[in-house]
């Protein structure tokens, strides 16, 4: 069974300041996705990761996976009060046929003026 | 192009009767999930529909939860003789082909399900 675990649960951050959200998993996965959630709304995909050392980045997000760590991080460079939110990863294993995705407790991001 | 959507948005119920939430995916999508998000959680699979047929449904709580698709588009969240404990709020996601490299989900807005 896939467990995922992230931390930090909650980040207070300055804005102008660097900072990185961990993710490990417990067996193997298929694919590693980060999605970030507004409060009160749904949840928006930012990145999905397929192999050993994949590398995404979006504006001010980076995204990376370690599958022989079973790690995935996201970077937040230069945080500002807009990218406050709850990011959410999650992995998917699609041995038994299901792809239904594993999620973390999330991450609960406030940039602070 | 239209998103996942999700009707009711919000439903306020009591204890006791029976609720059905419905998802309209996006066009072309065969694949369809179903998670409950609780307050303060990450979503939490329920069922999984490849085409009109459940393909994994080992989420569902108890066999007071079920869901269909009849025609492999629409699907409708059923739940029977709702408990206090189902409240959360209901996610629907749906992708392309699974089958393929990334089988990215895309959400809809959820239904969120207040039991009394």
């Amino acid at each position: 069974e896939l467990k995922v675990e992230q931390n930090p649960l909650f980040l207070s951050m300055q804005e102008g300041k660097n900072y990185t959200i961990y993710c490990n998993y417990s067996t193997t996965s298929d694919r590693l996705y980060w999605y970030r959630q507004d409060p009160g709304k749904s949840l928006e995909s930012l990145f999905v990761l397929l192999s050993n050392g994949a590398v995404k980045q979006e504006g001010r997000l980076m995204a990376s996976l370690d599958t022989k760590a079973r790690l995935s991080t996201l970077h937040i460079t230069a945080a500002v009060h807009d990218l406050s939110a709850t990011y959410f990863c999650a992995g998917s294993y699609s041995g038994a046929g299901s792809y239904q995705l594993t999620f973390g407790k999330g991450t609960k991001l406030s940039v602070i003026p | 192009g239209a998103g996942v959507s999700q009707t009711p948005s919000n439903k306020v119920t009591e204890k006791g009767k029976y609720v059905e939430l419905r998802c309209d995916p996006i066009s072309g999508h065969t694949a369809l999930y179903w998670y409950r998000q609780s307050l303060g959680q990450g979503p939490e699979f329920l069922i999984y529909f490849q085409g009109t047929g459940a393909a994994d449904d080992s989420g569902l709580p108890n066999d007071r939860f079920f869901a269909v698709r009849p025609e492999g588009s629409v699907s409708t969240l059923k739940i029977q003789r709702t408990e206090r404990g189902d409240s959360a709020v209901y996610l629907c996601a749906s992708s392309s082909i699974p089958g393929l490299t990334n089988n990215e989900q895309f959400f809809g807005p959820g239904t969120r399900l207040t039991v009394l």
